[in-house]
């Protein structure tokens, strides 16, 4: 079985450039999820789908992050302007429905933003 | 709130066991979780644990769960080269545990 793809994985762009991201989550994964990962510190959620839907988007800064999962598949998260503490590795995930008990979340290689 | 600490760093030499730590403050949390990151890859889900139980083991792997201190614990029977990596404990939160914190991460050496 695949696993979940991410692309770019590096990413180099100086400050108040845009970038986007985009991830293939596992065939038939209904939920989708965004990670930020500074360096030092643990991921943290900055939103989640089902299908085609938002669950979860309370920690995503939307002056500046946007993120859409047309036809329920594929994702891409932009940052449009990015700023030097966007700097992080930027992890999706993917799980058959909701996060709980045996719901796995299936992590990707992540992409590493560098901005300059 | 939704702090979730662990201690940075561990070395332990081989065949040893290995016990990382974790602690978090909101008491809502549903389940309990322990991950493995090795260097240039994704998340790993290890074990989990619901939040009304005490104790799980799963071959090498045994959780301990302390409700009451909200201590979490991740003991590594027989540690091995293999197991040198990042490990992050993490709650999930919410009706339908869609609330995922994840702690800042232990990162363990297993000396040969």
């Amino acid at each position: 079985e695949a696993g979940v793809a991410q692309s770019p994985r590096y990413k180099i762009i100086e400050k108040r450039q845009s970038v986007a991201f985009w991830c293939n989550p596992i065939s038939g994964h209904a939920t989708l999820y965004w990670y930020q990962q500074i360096l030092g510190q643990g991921p943290k959620l900055l939103i989640q789908f089902q299908n085609n839907g938002v669950v979860d988007d309370s920690q995503l800064p939307k002056d500046r992050f946007s993120a859409e999962r047309l036809k329920g598949v594929d994702s891409t998260l932009k940052i449009q302007p990015a700023k030097l503490e966007d700097s992080a590795v930027y992890l999706c995930a993917s799980s058959v429905g909701l996060a709980v008990t045996t719901d796995t979340q299936y992590f990707g290689p992540g992409t590493r933003l560098t901005v300059l | 709130g939704e702090d979730v600490e662990q201690s940075l760093f561990l070395s332990v030499r081989e065949g040893d066991s290995s016990v990382i730590n974790c602690t978090y403050t909101d008491s809502s949390s549903t389940y309990l979780y322990w991950y493995k990151q090795e260097p240039g890859a994704g998340l790993q889900l290890l074990t989990y644990i619901f939040s009304n139980m005490d104790m799980k083991q799963d071959q090498r792997l045994t959780v301990l769960l302390n409700k009451k201190d909200k201590h979490l614990s991740l003991r590594i029977a027989d540690t091995q080269t293999g197991d040198s990596a990042i490990y992050f404990c993490a709650e999930s939160k919410g009706n339908t545990g869609n609330q995922f914190y994840f702690g800042t991460g232990t990162s363990l050496t297993v000396i040969p």
